[in-house]
């Protein structure tokens, strides 16, 4: 496609569920990156793909948040065991990798844990 | 201390107005320097990398500062449609890891 996919674009789902957010980068972008942005607050850093391999799963904030890309192309951010704290919007963004490369953001998937 | 710092604002500014906004980093390491903007409820768009010797596009000029580790975005003759949120980004070398600021909210007034 022309830009970053992600879907659903809103999800509600129940405290205790497990949730599964998909995004599908521009092609041959390298360099994948999930984001988390609650309302009115900045965007927090959760992972980032270089390829397949995840260098940097330091702002996963907790062991219930994981995530896989395969193929160097579709990620999944997977949501376990779902809390109210976990609403927000999550953003898939793509880069071709390199140094100086703009990202390009997906328009996000909304998240409501009720 | 946050890796990426910005004053959340908001900046209330009236039309034609000249705006500034700092944003501060605190590795060293930090490698390339963007500014995005994100309007309500959309998803955050490049406005403009920063580069070392500063740069300019139309009203908008990016500026480096690496001694004390700054990035300055200045608007001139500001426009209703400046009104957004200004986001600051800064990549560490290596790693490509991008962090964003949390954000300065511009509003500007007619």
């Amino acid at each position: 496609g022309a830009g970053v996919s992600q879907s659903p674009s809103n999800k509600v789902t129940e405290k205790g569920k497990d949730v599964e957010l998909r995004c599908d980068p521009i092609s041959g972008h390298t360099a994948l990156y999930w984001y988390r942005q609650s309302l009115g607050q900045g965007l927090e850093f959760l992972i980032y793909f270089q390829g397949n391999s995840a260098p940097d799963k330091s702002g996963l904030p907790s062991d219930r948040f994981s995530a896989e890309r395969t193929g160097g192309s579709v990620s999944t951010l997977t949501i376990q065991r779902t809390q109210q704290e976990d609403s927000a919007v999550y953003l898939c963004a793509s880069t071709g990798g390199g140094m100086n490369t703009e990202a390009f953001f997906g328009q996000g998937t909304r998240l409501t844990v009720v | 201390r946050k890796e990426v710092e910005q004053d959340p604002g908001p900046f209330n500014v009236p039309e034609g107005a000249t705006v500034a906004f700092n944003c501060t980093y605190s590795n060293s390491a930090s490698q390339s320097f963007f500014w995005y903007r994100q309007d309500c409820r959309k998803e955050p768009k490049l406005l403009m990398s920063v580069y070392s010797s500063g740069n300019e596009d139309g009203r908008f000029t990016a500026q480096l500062n690496r001694a004390s580790q700054y990035i300055s975005l200045l608007i001139r003759d500001s426009k209703l449609s400046d009104s957004a949120t200004y986001l600051c980004v800064v990549s560490t070398s290596g790693t490509y890891k991008y962090i964003f600021g949390t954000g300065t909210r511009l509003k500007v007034l007619a």
